[in-house]
């Protein structure tokens, strides 16, 4: 079965540094979240993307958070500087479509990142 | 934004049937419900979706009050595996994204 696929899955870094998450949807999905979750909340979405462009980022931190998809495909979100409160799991999506309700809908997670800012 | 509320946590005992209720009060038109769990360290998984009508498939039912403001997840035989957080989560028209709240906690009990 088809999964999404995130790298690394854990991630230790000092404040100030920069990380870098990377995530491989299902092949033919179109659509590509990013979420962050802190402990003991729901993921909440920091970046949608519709093939390569961004269709939502507006709880993005852009001062310190990008993100791309520039082939439609992979995408990799950054942080610089990380700061203490960024220790989260970043989650990474996919879903058929966007803009549909129902089946197509459906987003299929991958197992995240773990950050640790120290 | 479509709110929601659903037990902080819930127990059942392995073998019987786990209902999870959630109210979303606000929910309209031709808006979705998800159903989506979370198992301890992994990405959540969809369970089942509906729009009026009752849903079943192989992980869940899914029970729709026909005035759509509120839900019940079954679970028709809970396994110790079912133990995770599930997200009850109404669509909202105009936005493609889900938004989770805290969930349910459901333990299931040898």
């Amino acid at each position: 079965e088809a999964e999404v696929a995130q790298s690394p899955r854990y991630k230790i870094t000092e404040k100030s540094q920069a990380v870098a998450f990377w995530c491989d949807p299902i092949s033919g999905h179109a659509t590509l979240y990013w979420y962050r979750q802190i402990l003991g909340q729901g993921p909440e979405l920091l970046v949608q993307f519709q093939d390569e462009s961004v269709v939502d980022d507006s709880q993005l931190p852009k001062d310190r958070f990008s993100a791309e998809r520039l082939k439609g495909v992979d995408s990799t979100l950054k942080i610089q500087p990380a700061e203490l409160g960024d220790s989260a799991m970043y989650l990474c999506a996919s879903s058929l479509a966007w803009g549909t309700s129902g089946v197509n809908n459906e987003q299929f997670f991958g197992p995240g990142t773990r950050l640790t800012v120290l | 934004d479509a709110k929601t509320t659903q037990p902080t946590s819930m127990d059942c005992a392995e073998g019987r049937a786990a209902n999870l209720p959630c109210n979303h009060s606000t929910i309209s038109g031709n808006e979705y419900v998800y159903w989506y769990r979370q198992i301890h360290s992994q990405g959540p998984q969809y369970i089942i979706h509906g729009l009026k009508n009752n849903e079943t498939n192989e992980m869940a039912s899914l029970i729709i009050t026909e005035d759509r403001k509120s839900s019940t997840l079954i679970l028709p035989h809970a396994t110790l595996r079912d133990t995770a957080v599930y997200y009850c989560i109404p669509e909202i028209t105009g936005a493609n994204n889900l938004f989770f709240g805290t969930g349910t906690r459901l333990t299931v009990i040898p």
